[in-house]
């Protein structure tokens, strides 16, 4: 089974400034895909960034950037340029690869509060 | 406007009471999702359903129930045997063309019990 664990609970950047979301996880799979989803106030779980492991590269999107470090089991979220709306939980998520139905259940972790200080 | 549309926003169980909760979406996804957020959890899978007619259960499907009879609707029943139901529920759709797409959320339905 997949386990994955965000450590942090929350943290707080000012804005304009960067800040790194960490997210580790456990998985004896080879191939599978990573995903950032971004929760604000509205509880409206929005898609921020996604990663496949297959890929080297890491995955950018605009001001969101990953550093998805394969061997290290580790997918951390950079935020550059922190905007208030940035203000939300956020969600690490792991599904594994292969035909869709049971292979396409998204493990999420606990999340990460985190506040963008005017 | 496509989207994901969830009802109602909020909603009050008594107990003993079966409560369902509407999913609808009209992004032409065959796959569906329903999951459950508890405070300080993340989401945890209840059903999900690929094609019409059909559905499997998921991590926490005990006291819950679903149904698909059409492509645009994934209702989710939450019975008189599920003893915790207090949570905050979502609905996910996503193309079903292999894992790994994207699923996209509706905005949740809060059940809270009386």
């Amino acid at each position: 089974a997949q386990t994955v664990t965000q450590s942090q609970p929350e943290m707080s950047v000012q804005e304009a400034e960067t800040v790194t979301l960490s997210c580790t996880y456990d998985t004896s799979e080879n191939n599978y895909y990573l995903f950032w989803y971004k929760q604000p106030p509205s509880r409206q779980m929005i898609l921020v960034i996604r990663q496949e492991a297959y890929k080297q590269q890491n995955a950018t999107e605009n001001r969101f950037s990953v550093n998805f470090q394969k061997a290290a089991k580790s997918f951390s979220l950079k935020i550059s340029d922190s905007q208030l709306g940035d203000t939300a939980m956020y969600f690490c998520a792991f599904m594994k690869w292969g035909l869709a139905g049971a292979n396409s259940k998204l493990t999420f972790g606990k999340g990460i509060t985190l506040s963008v200080r005017p | 406007d496509g989207g994901i549309t969830q009802s109602p926003k909020y909603l009050f169980r008594k107990e003993g009471q079966n409560v369902t909760l509407s999913c609808e979406q009209n992004l032409n996804h065959d796959a569906m999702y329903w999951y459950r957020q508890d405070p300080g959890q993340g989401l945890r899978l209840i059903y999900y359903s690929q094609i019409v007619n059909d559905f499997q259960k998921g991590d926490i499907a005990e006291g819950y129930s679903v149904s698909r009879e059409k492509k645009e609707s994934f209702p989710l029943t939450v019975t008189s045997a599920q003893k915790n139901p207090t949570a905050f529920y979502l609905c996910a759709s996503s193309i079903d063309r292999g894992s790994g797409e994207t699923q996209y959320f509706g905005p949740g339905t809060r059940l809270l019990v009386l």
